[in-house]
């Protein structure tokens, strides 16, 4: 059964960097799957942020692409999100997950809550 | 970007009634790049149906997904207590990938 599960800061400074890391464990990262991050907030609902393969590649969402960094650790099987010039706009509730292949995400991390405040 | 809406926002039910959510996209996309989600406070969203209307694994069978183009459907045929939740559709169809504003599934 794979499991991912996310840590970092829970709060950030505003026009702070956000860094976040999703271990996973029960499978290998090196997989014919994403792994994606995906954000939620009362505001915006679900919101996917960007994903990336195991070879290095990242896809992101157009709306956040010039602040995202999505990176890969295969040596430790786990994956990292870095979001720059943080705002209250950033307060939220922050998933890593998986996407099967290029399709649906069928694991997710319990998530993680990032409090951007000064 | 696909816009994905959904309707209601909030459903009223009883244990035992028949739910229906609908989704809606801007354009249309096939069916098999739709899936939908089971959200409970606190918890992650839970995969339960992709491709429109293939259930994820352990999910029973009073959940059935239908629908093609721009409409979709989630049909619940009797709520169970553990149904009352919040469900959203997502499209993978196209990048960025996108979600619906949810429906919850309250008791009346």
């Amino acid at each position: 059964q794979v499991q991912l599960q996310e840590s970092g800061p829970g709060l950030v400074k505003p026009s702070g960097t956000l860094s976040l890391t999703c271990a996973v464990s029960g499978g290998s990262i090196i997989s014919d799957n994403w792994w994606s991050w995906v954000r939620q907030s009362p505001g915006k609902g679900l919101e996917w942020i960007g994903e990336i393969y195991h070879s290095g590649s990242p896809n992101y969402n157009p709306s956040l692409k010039t602040r995202v960094t999505i990176s890969v650790d295969k040596s430790k099987n786990q994956f990292s999100l870095q979001l720059t010039s943080m705002t209250a706009a950033d307060t939220a509730v922050y998933y890593c997950a998986r996407r099967r292949e290029v399709d649906y995400f069928d694991y997710w991390g319990q998530g993680t809550q990032v409090t951007v405040s000064s | 970007e696909i816009v994905l809406t959904q309707s209601p926002g909030t459903l009223s039910l009883s244990p035992g009634e028949r739910a229906t959510l609908s989704c809606r996209a801007s354009q249309s996309i096939s069916s098999i790049y739709l899936a939908w989600y089971q959200q409970k406070p606190g918890q992650a969203p839970r995969l339960l149906m992709f491709g429109a209307s293939s259930r994820a694994t352990g999910i029973p069978d009073r959940f059935s997904g239908s629908g093609s183009g721009t409409d979709f459907t989630l049909t619940i045929s009797r709520l169970e207590p553990e149904d009352f939740a919040v469900y959203f559709c997502q499209q993978y169809a196209r990048s960025p990938l996108t979600f619906g504003g949810g429906t919850k599934v309250e008791i009346k």
